[in-house]
């Protein structure tokens, strides 16, 4: 059974077009994240949810769009996709904000090519 | 802001020789230190989470450690199988429980 599940794991697509990754966790955690991996190697959080509600936006354009339509997802959404959006993406999730130990899970990440 | 730094970039080790991989941080105040290992082409793994200095972890041939300044990823008699990039990461008090990465380090364990 895998704990956080992301679809596509692959995605090419071209400038200016819109593209959604999808994550799913059976964890059964109230907190989930989107961070992106650039060609560096280097993790950066854009989102956290808690419970369906926003709790982190880490200055990532208005192009990206999450939506958490229950706290065991959360979908990312990508408008009028750029070169510099290439990167792997990946969804994480954890216990609730207020838990004491508060380790995050991450799935197997997607790597999004914008040619 | 909230920085971590990891060194070496990239280390090469042969089978057997035990070494240390650093990770230093500047953070307003700090809830947790977490340790990931990354394996090419998968997420982050788990490996410990450190609260406060002075505290350690082990799980096999890995120990980590934690300063008020920086923490050490021990390794101890490497295999080639532990080769993959390690990630350190802070949790700050009122940061929304936010993971703060530093850039890893590359481990590669030759036979």
């Amino acid at each position: 059974d895998t704990a956080v599940s992301q679809t596509p794991k692959y995605l090419v697509t071209q400038m200016g077009n819109d593209k959604s990754i999808k994550c799913e966790q059976n964890l059964g955690h109230d907190t989930m994240y989107w961070y992106k991996q650039d060609s560096k190697k280097f993790l950066k959080i854009m989102f956290s949810y808690n419970n369906k509600e926003l709790i982190i936006n880490e200055t990532v354009p208005n192009r990206f769009s999450p939506k958490s339509p229950d706290k065991a997802h959360l979908n990312l959404h990508i408008n009028s996709l750029e070169l510099g959006d290439s990167a792997v993406y990946f969804c994480a999730s954890s216990q609730s904000i207020g838990a004491v130990k508060n380790i995050q899970y991450f799935g197997a990440g997607t790597r999004l090519s914008v040619l | 802001e909230d920085q971590v730094t990891q060194s070496p970039e990239a280390l090469r080790l042969q089978e057997g020789e035990s070494s240390s991989l650093n990770c230093s941080y500047t953070v307003s105040g700090l809830r947790g230190l977490f340790w990931y290992r990354q394996d090419p082409g998968k997420g982050p793994e788990f490996l410990f989470t450190l609260y406060s200095a002075g505290e350690e972890k082990e799980k096999e041939r890995l120990k980590a450690t934690l300063t008020k300044k920086e923490s050490f990823l021990h390794i101890t008699a490497p295999k080639p199988e532990d080769s993959a990039t390690y990630l350190c990461a802070v949790q700050v008090t009122g940061g929304g429980n936010k993971l703060t990465f530093g850039t890893g380090t590359q481990l590669k364990v030759e036979l």
